[in-house]
């Protein structure tokens, strides 16, 4: 089973701030890599599929790019909107795999 | 717009088969792949395992054959039964619908999630 680890597990920032969050896989995926945005008590939200294609109405701040085992999500501006846990996933083989996740919270 | 809708007993109690329905509406469920997930109190996402077209379903060996996920194209719903469940089943459980192309899965559209307790 392919093995997903994102670090970091929580970051602290402020509204404006660039944010980066790096996924790592077990074994080489190409480009099945997804990112998902968690806000508690919702649904978890599409944000960006096949590294780096962004979801219909997801802002352009969000990007992603890697391909092979390293990936990396970015938020170019972070707003009070975007505090929420983030999690990759790969599509590359069953079972499909998350991270751990990587919680984004207010400094 | 696709919408789905998680349904089924909140407390399951021990050793009993934890059983939940997903409702889509706004579209047919005879194409695409359809997921559960869950997620324990306190920690991340884990794949249940997705059914599609025909009734297939691919699970996550991680629960011990003791899922089992269907398709009910006549009521546009699928469902989750889990036998056999421990404290450790307690979870947010959500659908999702996955879309499978050349870019590989991916859960476009989610359900609003349900709670289900194992207890005694």
């Amino acid at each position: 089973d392919i093995q997903m680890t994102q670090s970091p597990s929580s970051l602290s920032a402020s509204v404006g701030d660039r944010v980066t969050i790096s996924c790592r896989a077990s074994q080489s995926i190409a480009t099945y890599l997804n990112w998902y945005q968690h806000q508690p008590g919702k649904a978890p939200k599409l944000l960006i599929y096949a590294t780096s294609s962004l979801h219909s109405g997801v802002p352009s701040r969000f990007s992603g790019s890697g391909s092979g085992t390293d990936f990396t999500l970015t938020i170019s501006s972070l707003q009070p909107e975007d505090f929420a846990t983030y999690y990759c996933q790969q599509s590359y083989s069953t079972p499909l795999a998350f991270g751990q996740g990587t919680k984004v919270e207010i400094k | 717009q696709v919408q789905l809708q998680e349904s089924g007993p909140g407390l399951v109690k021990p050793s009993e088969t934890l059983s939940l329905t997903c409702t889509v509406s706004g579209g047919s469920i005879s194409i695409y792949y359809w997921s559960w997930i869950r997620q324990p109190p306190g920690k991340g996402l884990e794949w249940v395992g997705y059914v599609f077209y025909g009734g297939n379903a691919i699970y996550n060996p991680s629960l011990k054959s003791r899922a089992t996920i269907s398709l009910d194209t006549s009521n546009n719903q699928f469902s989750l039964k889990l036998s056999s469940v421990t404290a450790a089943d307690t979870a947010v459980y959500y659908c999702a619908r996955d879309l499978k192309g050349w870019s590989g899965n991916h859960m476009d559209v989610w359900g609003k999630g349900t709670t289900v307790a194992v207890f005694s």
